[in-house]
């Protein structure tokens, strides 16, 4: 199975907003509100910082927000901070075959 | 809360078996979650190699399926993993996780890397 697809770098300088997309299919991204993000610092476990397209687990920052349209999922960051500058990973539950999980190919977040 | 760690040897040969252990503590076992596995190979990202219920119910990525098998000892509150046949395609971090409907993996073990080498 393929996984889902993401942009391998994003950009932004201090203060503004980024958006970082996540495409997949009708048997995953399209088809179900169960698409999560995460967080991986260098050397660092992945921290979940969306769930469920769009709800945000207690003590995750409000400048994540996430969305969905169709089969294309898309995670915000708004005012951006040195902080964010890490990796970011959606995934999605699969139907295709037997149920799994994809995960997209992550996604570089530099802060200028 | 609950944490979560992963124990294992760190140098598998190639065409044997890798088995890694992850304990859980904070947290009893219970119908609410499943329990999971994901890998990621260095410098490359994250892949689902499945999970297991807290009765033993299990489901796996099935590009591993026929080589995976997960299991879960709630007297010891750790589940495991065993890979048979492994390759140098399976040198990675391996990361356990809680994990909920949907997929959702929360928390996350530190990590362990494991390698395939002869």
């Amino acid at each position: 199975q393929s996984a889902l697809t993401q942009p391998a770098s994003v950009s932004g300088s201090p203060g503004q907003s980024i958006t970082i997309s996540c495409t997949g299919t009708s048997s995953d991204v399209g088809g179900y509100n169960y698409v999560s993000w995460y967080q991986q610092h260098p050397g660092k476990a992945p921290k979940l910082m969306i769930s469920d397209v769009s709800s945000r687990p207690s003590g995750v920052s409000n400048r994540f927000s996430g969305s969905k349209s169709g089969n294309t999922a898309s995670l915000t960051i708004s005012g951006l901070q040195a902080e964010d500058e890490a990796d970011y990973y959606c995934g999605s539950y699969s139907s295709s075959g037997s149920p799994h999980v994809l995960f997209g190919g992550g996604t570089k977040v530099t802060v200028l | 809360q609950v944490r979560l760690q992963e124990s294992g040897p760190g140098l598998v040969k190639p065409s044997e078996t890798l088995s890694l252990t992850c304990a859980v503590a904070g947290y009893s076992f219970s119908s609410d979650y499943n329990w999971g596995w994901i890998r990621q190979p260095p410098g490359k990202g994250l892949e689902w190699i499945g999970i297991v219920s807290h009765a033993g119910g299990t489901a796996y990525n099935p590009s591993l399926q026929g080589r995976v098998s997960i299991s879960i000892d709630t007297s010891k509150n750790h589940f495991s993993l065993q890979l048979t046949s492994v390759t140098a395609a399976d040198t990675a971090v391996y990361f356990c996780a809680r994990d909920r409907e949907g997929g959702v993996c929360d928390p996350w073990g530190q990590g362990t890397l494991v390698t395939v080498s002869s």
